[in-house]
């Protein structure tokens, strides 16, 4: 099956700076990953993806990247906010044109990312 | 639009007792997916509903899960007997097929933090 790897498990950073999150994936059948952020007291929420036939995705200061010959991809976050303090879950799965009707997601750990002002 | 809810937020039990862990999907959703994180852990996929079928029940850790969805509106997913390993946040998707895409979108609740001690 599935295995999906996250890094770092924990990041700080200073209010305006970049935050950085890397996934790698071992099924070269994957095509679909999201990122999801979890607030306290709330479930993992959607904020980006990013399918496979896409190198990059950009979303005001949200950006993913994907290299799918090195099975790697990436949450890029510019201008860090306070309000973007949250735990980070990547995810991969495949789309029903990979003849796959299960839909299930595999997450990664999980980064926590705190943004200091 | 409601979306996705479970209940209890929080369940504090004793090995060897039983519980029930109940999602309601957003109204509409054919797919309801529990999941499971054990503390550090990545979020773990349990099984998958598409209405009141069982699609994907091979997350399920093992038979001391039963999970149901009878009607194909609310989940429930009962634990007996529970055990130590047992613990950790429970949470429920769903989402809405879109023939037009090759992915759907899933929702996630809040999820239930489940303690046997």
């Amino acid at each position: 099956g599935e295995n999906v790897e996250q890094h770092p498990s924990t990041l700080s950073v200073q209010e305006g700076d970049s935050a950085v999150i890397k996934c790698t994936y071992s099924d070269s059948a994957s095509n679909y990953f999201p990122w999801y952020k979890q607030e306290l007291g709330k479930g993992p929420q959607l904020i980006i993806d990013i399918r496979s036939n896409v190198g990059e995705k950009k979303d005001q200061r949200i950006a993913v990247t994907l290299n799918k010959t090195a099975k790697h991809f990436s949450l890029h976050i510019t201008e860090t906010q306070p309000e973007d303090s949250a735990v980070y879950f990547c995810a991969a799965s495949k789309g029903r044109d990979r003849g796959s009707t299960l839909g299930r997601l595999y997450f990664g750990r999980g980064t926590q990312l705190t943004v200091w002002p | 639009e409601a979306g996705v809810t479970q209940f209890p937020s929080h369940s504090v039990i004793e090995k060897g007792q039983t519980v029930t862990l109940r999602c309601d999907p957003i109204s509409g959703h054919d797919n309801l997916y529990w999941y499971r994180r054990v503390m550090g852990k990545e979020i773990k996929f349990l099984l998958h509903f598409v209405k009141e079928s069982k699609q994907d029940e091979s997350g399920m850790p093992n038979n001391r899960f039963l999970a149901e969805r009878t009607g194909g509106t609310y989940s429930t997913l009962k634990v007996q007997p529970a055990e130590l390993e047992d613990s950790g946040v429970y949470f429920c998707a769903s989402s809405q097929e879109q023939r037009s895409l090759l992915y759907d979108e899933q929702y996630f609740g809040p999820g239930t933090r489940l303690t046997v001690t």
